[in-house]
């Protein structure tokens, strides 16, 4: 199976400043039709997690554009500028490139 | 507004069987696939499997395959996680998500807590 290993495992921020969460996979994720399928999710303090970023950097529907994805192959970073309240929470990267489909263990992002 | 609402959970024993069920609305069921994903209490994801629209296909994680089932009723708009001999490792909150190529999943339910105890 594909491994995805996120670093920072916690990230304590002061409000207004950018975090910057690193998803680093044991495999190539770009697929044999050219697209990349990692995916960002965020998980709210006891909330479901709900889709952020898919296909690397395209933000999903009512995504502010603080949140911003990049990278290619293996590494991978998703970026949230102006950190605010509701940005609180634990962030997931997920690949649906190979089979099974994996998760990466989780960034906490907290207020310092 | 998409919504997906599970039930089914609770304490089980091991060994046991349990079956979930997700009903959904907001949407036409049967023109997506959906999917199943776990969180452990040590709040590790994992996905389950899918089953096509139609109820045609499935596919799951290969380490759960031989005790979970994924089926639906699209008459129902549910979509249900059948799980056997279940062990205390089982113990997790099992989260019903619509499944849609390139974003995966796309909404996801509340989840319903599953624990395996005697």
């Amino acid at each position: 199976d594909v491994v995805l290993t996120q670093t920072p495992v916690s990230l304590s921020v002061t409000l207004g400043d950018q975090a910057s969460i690193s998803c680093r996979s044991s495999q190539s994720l770009e697929y044999s039709d050219g697209y990349t399928y990692l995916e960002w999710y965020l998980q709210k303090p006891g909330q479901s997690p709900q889709l952020l970023i898919y296909e690397v950097s395209n933000r999903f529907s009512g995504v502010p554009d603080r949140f911003i994805g990049s990278g290619s192959g293996t590494d991978f970073t998703l970026k949230i500028s102006r950190v605010e309240p509701e940005d609180l929470g634990v962030y997931y990267c997920f690949q649906a490139t190979h089979d099974p489909p994996t998760f990466g263990a989780g960034t906490k992002l907290e207020l310092k | 507004e998409v919504q997906l609402v599970e039930s089914g959970g609770g304490l089980v024993q091991p060994g046991a069987s349990l079956k979930l069920s997700c009903v959904a609305s907001g949407f036409t069921f049967s023109d997506y696939w959906m999917s199943w994903v776990r969180q452990t209490p040590g709040k590790t994801m994992e996905w389950i499997g899918d089953i096509k629209y139609d109820g045609s296909y499935t596919n799951y994680a290969p380490s759960l395959k031989n005790r979970f089932t994924i089926s639906r009723d699209n008459a129902k708009s549910t979509l249900y996680l059948q799980m056997s001999n279940v062990r205390s490792e089982d113990t997790a909150t099992y989260y019903c998500t619509r499944r849609v190529m390139g974003m995966d999943f796309d909404y996801w339910g509340q989840g319903v807590m599953v624990t395996v105890s005697s």
